[in-house]
């Protein structure tokens, strides 16, 4: 069965470092994500990307963020200076359909961010 | 450690019974339904989805019931299973400006006792 690929699973930063996270979406989907998720709390949106643009951010996707695709198979989400609070797992998605029909939205297994 | 920030709700059943994890969603506007079970340190793994024109749906040993009146979605598991504890969350797909996002709710986590 297809899947979104992320790496690295775990990356460790210093404080004010820059970070890339990695995604290889699924390969005939157009539809990508960011999401994330602060241990023990619920999973957080935070972009959508559509058509080599954003099509849409949550607040949390400041100018600290930005994401890209920067060939036919990556997507991925830079964090800036990071922060202490920065630190969670970080999930990329893809779907099919603008509606995210079938089996909807499919999620890769996350990177474990730890801002230090 | 693990237990920093968990504030989750937490059903315990015994190996065999009926579970049954509700979740309440806040827009009328959300058209598509999905519940995802999450395993510790694992991304969110899609169990069964339901559209916003039907009420149930059923899979293997799982049924979703959808309340679009009370905006209420329900995950029915039965003859529950060790294998199966893990957080469950409920997730609506909410059209935005002509496209969609996922948003999530808060995640049940289901501890299955021998």
């Amino acid at each position: 069965e297809p899947e979104v690929t992320q790496t690295p699973s775990h990356q460790v930063t210093q404080m004010g470092q820059e970070v890339i996270l990695r995604c290889v979406p699924i390969s005939n989907h157009l539809y990508f994500y960011w999401y994330r998720q602060i241990l023990g709390q619920k999973v957080e949106f935070l972009v959508s990307f559509y058509n080599n643009e954003i099509s849409e951010k949550s607040e949390i996707f400041d100018d600290q963020f930005s994401v890209e695709r920067p060939d036919g198979s990556n997507f991925t989400l830079k964090i800036r200076s990071t922060k202490l609070e920065d630190s969670a797992m970080y999930f990329c998605a893809s779907s099919e359909a603008r509606e995210g029909q079938g089996k909807g939205y499919t999620f890769g297994s996350g990177t474990r961010l730890t801002v230090v | 450690g693990e237990s920093v920030g968990l504030h989750l709700p937490t059903l315990s059943v015994q190996e065999g019974d009926n579970s049954i994890i509700n979740c309440a969603y806040s827009n009328s506007a959300s058209d598509y339904f999905i519940w995802y079970k999450q395993e510790s340190g694992k991304g969110p793994q899609f169990i069964i989805d339901i559209r916003s024109n039907m009420d149930k749906r059923q899979g293997q040993r799982v049924t979703v019931l959808l309340n679009k009146t009370v905006k209420h979605l329900s995950l029915q598991i039965a003859a529950t299973q060790p294998g199966d504890s893990a957080v469950y969350f409920c997730a609506e797909n909410r059209p935005s400006g002509g496209y969609n996002k996922l948003i999530f709710g808060a995640g049940t986590r289901l501890a299955v006792h021998p």
